[in-house]
């Protein structure tokens, strides 16, 4: 597709339950990024992917956050055991090569998790 | 790790003034400088960038300004627009071979008062 596409937009779920968000890049791009947006509208970088290969996960929280991009298939993150603190819109991003080349990164319409 | 400071975070201007909003960054290795334009509950877009061997980028009403030495860089809009309103972050990227990483700025809401 021409925009990168996140399902859901919307996902509520209790405390100590599991989330997971999936992002389908633009078709053709190689790059995929997860980020954090919280209330105060400061973005946290999370994770990104070079087509199925973690490439960068430096800001990734180890105990509860994972993510894949699996070959032909949606881009997810998913979260265990939620806390309330986990409650943000997560963005992903996804561009054709690596950034600060010619093509910018594009994002998504996010999708807002809230915790119960 | 990269730290992006950017100022302010809240800015009200007259329509038809200019804004500045002002970033610095810490790690000399950023070569990259995106900002983006996040409209309230909308995606961010990318509405400029700079990359670190050009000192000034224009388009249209909006510049970008680059100070390697000193580490900042600066977003200039000019005849603002109320449709200029909206949340900017800055963004700084580093240049490494296994390293892609954005690390943004607190953001800055800027107000275009009719």
């Amino acid at each position: 597709g021409e925009e990168v596409a996140q399902t859901p937009k919307h996902l509520v779920r209790g405390e100590g339950q599991k989330a997971k968000l999936y992002c389908a890049p633009i078709k053709g791009h190689s790059y995929v990024f997860w980020y954090q947006q919280v209330l105060k509208n400061e973005f946290k970088f999370l994770i990104s992917f070079q087509n199925e290969n973690v490439f960068d996960e430096t800001g990734m929280p180890k105990e509860r956050f994972s993510a894949k991009c699996l070959p032909n298939s949606p881009c997810s993150l998913e979260i265990q055991a939620t806390k309330l603190e986990d409650s943000a819109v997560y963005f992903c991003a996804s561009s054709p090569g690596r950034l600060g080349g010619n093509q910018p990164q594009h994002f998504g319409d996010g999708t807002r998790l809230s915790i119960l | 790790g990269e730290n992006v400071e950017q100022h302010p975070s809240t800015l009200s201007v007259q329509e038809g003034d200019s804004a500045v909003i002002k970033c610095t960054y810490s790690d000399s290795a950023s070569n990259y400088f995106p900002w983006y334009k996040q409209e309230l509950g909308k995606r961010p877009q990318l509405i400029i960038d700079i990359r670190s061997n050009v000192g000034e980028k224009k388009d249209q009403r909006i510049a970008v300004t680059l100070n390697k030495t000193a580490k900042h860089f600066s977003l200039h809009i000019t005849e603002t627009q109320p449709e200029d309103s909206a949340v900017y972050f800055c963004a700084a990227v580093p240049n490494s071979g296994g390293y892609q990483k954005v690390t943004f700025g607190i953001g800055t809401k800027l107000q275009v008062i009719p």
